[in-house]
């Protein structure tokens, strides 16, 4: 079976401007989250999606958006871009009857 | 609120030498813990995960850790390091109260020399 997958694998934009981030979970999985990772930190909370509807928000502003689609994929949003949201994003599936997310291979995005 | 510490920021040990790594949690319902492995340039994998059931947990690679809960630690370790453990490994705590949301440590840089 097919693990977690992400696109783009990396990202280069400049300040200001827009990225979408693409996720698809592992099958049967309807559970995605979104983590940040700066460099030299351990990954950040974004945001957890079940069932198409947002259970759980981190401490980011509101330039930061997601969503979940009736496939159980998910997109995360980013307006506005700053130089310090330079980072590795990370996408993690789970099955809602288990406590393991399993986490895809990530984007790296880097802001000009 | 949930919090990990990870106690070492760079750890360095030989091939064929003990593995420890200290990872310390503060959860004010019992918890979930997790050990993931990152390599340069990639995403998280799981290691190994506690979650009530068995104290010891095994996992894969020959890592294994402990819970002590009166220690609130979840120390990771191998009998003996290969060169390919070369990697970053990250604690993380996870309630059911909170969502599942993974908090993670700072990480520490695993180093294995000859």
């Amino acid at each position: 079976d097919a693990g977690v997958t992400q696109s783009p694998t990396h990202l280069i934009k400049t300040r200001g401007q827009h990225v979408t981030l693409r996720c698809s979970p592992i099958s049967g999985h309807k559970s995605v989250s979104w983590y940040q990772q700066v460099l030299g930190q351990g990954p950040q909370f974004i945001f957890q999606y079940y069932e198409k509807e947002e259970r759980g928000r981190g401490n980011f502003p509101d330039r930061f958006s997601a969503r979940q689609f009736p496939n159980y994929s998910s997109e995360l949003n980013v307006n506005a871009l700053l130089l310090g949201d330079s980072a590795l994003y990370l996408c993690a599936s789970r099955s809602f009857s288990q406590e393991t997310q399993y986490f895809g291979p990530g984007t790296r995005l880097l802001v000009l | 609120a949930q919090s990990v510490t990870q106690l070492g920021s760079h750890v360095s040990v030989s091939e064929g030498a003990l593995v420890l790594l200290r990872c310390n949690y503060s959860s004010s319902v019992p918890p979930y813990l997790f050990w993931y492995v990152q390599y340069p340039n990639q995403g998280l994998q799981l290691l190994l995960k506690y979650t009530s059931a068995a104290t010891l947990v095994k996992g894969i690679n020959g890592f294994e850790a402990e819970f002590k809960k009166s220690e609130t630690s979840f120390h990771l370790t191998k009998p003996s390091a290969h060169m390919s453990d070369a990697a970053e490994y990250f604690c993380a705590v996870s309630t059911t109260g909170g969502g599942n949301k993974l908090t993670f440590g700072t990480g520490t840089q695993l180093k294995v020399e000859l």
